[in-house]
């Protein structure tokens, strides 16, 4: 089955600054990669998401890069606030939507710093 | 949009038992329920996907017994979790897929004392 693995597993910044979190997966299949933000004690929020036909993907300050052939993607926040500070998670799935499930990584906590 | 309302959101219980968690799609057709477990600081655990009228497929190590699952209809998913025990303890939480990814509960924090 798939397996995704999520660096780093904390991350501290100053506020202003930016955050990446790196995911890699094992299966070749997937090719729906969504990013959650979950606060505690909450449901996980989807931020941004990518597909496989696609190599980057941004919305504000938040964007995504896939990079299909060594099977790894990233998420990166600019400019980060300490509103965004909670846990992220990256996600693979053969396709998004379907009925196929979500494997995820195992979270990075980001603090932002003010 | 689409959206998944689960109850209870917070439920606390005596050890031997059951508590029963449902996930209902308000706006759309769920034919799919994932159901996963959170353990506090960790990441979520896929424990069995529903699929309306048929048997639940669990993943490896749950115990089918203990985690019962039913889907009966387009719009409704329970969890049962049977004869439960401290170490049943955790958040549970069910999601959907749909066209536009997937929609998730809001969860249910589960407190065996």
């Amino acid at each position: 089955g798939e397996n995704v693995e999520q660096h780093p597993s904390t991350l501290s910044v100053q506020e202003g600054d930016s955050a990446v979190i790196k995911c890699t997966y094992s299966d070749s299949a997937s090719n729906y990669f969504p990013w959650y933000k979950q606060e505690l004690g909450k449901r996980p929020q989807l931020i941004i998401d990518i597909r496989s036909n696609v190599g980057e993907k941004k919305d504000q300050r938040i964007a995504v890069t896939l990079n299909k052939t060594a099977k790894h993607f990233s998420l990166h926040i600019t400019e980060t606030q300490p509103e965004d500070s909670a846990v992220y998670f990256c996600a693979a799935s053969p396709s998004g939507g379907s009925n196929y499930k979500l494997t995820f990584g195992k979270g990075t906590l980001l603090t932002v710093n003010p | 949009g689409a959206v998944v309302s689960q109850h209870p959101s917070r439920v606390i219980c005596k050890s031997g038992t059951s508590v029963k968690i449902e996930c209902r799609s308000l706006d759309f057709q769920a034919t799919t329920m994932f159901w996963y477990r959170q353990f506090p600081k960790k990441s979520l655990m896929l424990m069995a996907t529903s699929n309306e009228g048929s048997k639940a497929t669990y993943e490896q190590g749950v115990e089918k017994d203990k985690f019962l699952i039913n889907h009966a209809s387009l719009t409704l998913s329970t969890l049962t979790v049977t004869s439960a025990h401290p170490e049943d303890s955790s958040f549970y939480i069910c999601s959907a897929p749909g066209s536009s990814g997937y929609t998730f509960g809001s969860g249910t924090r589960l407190t065996v004392v």
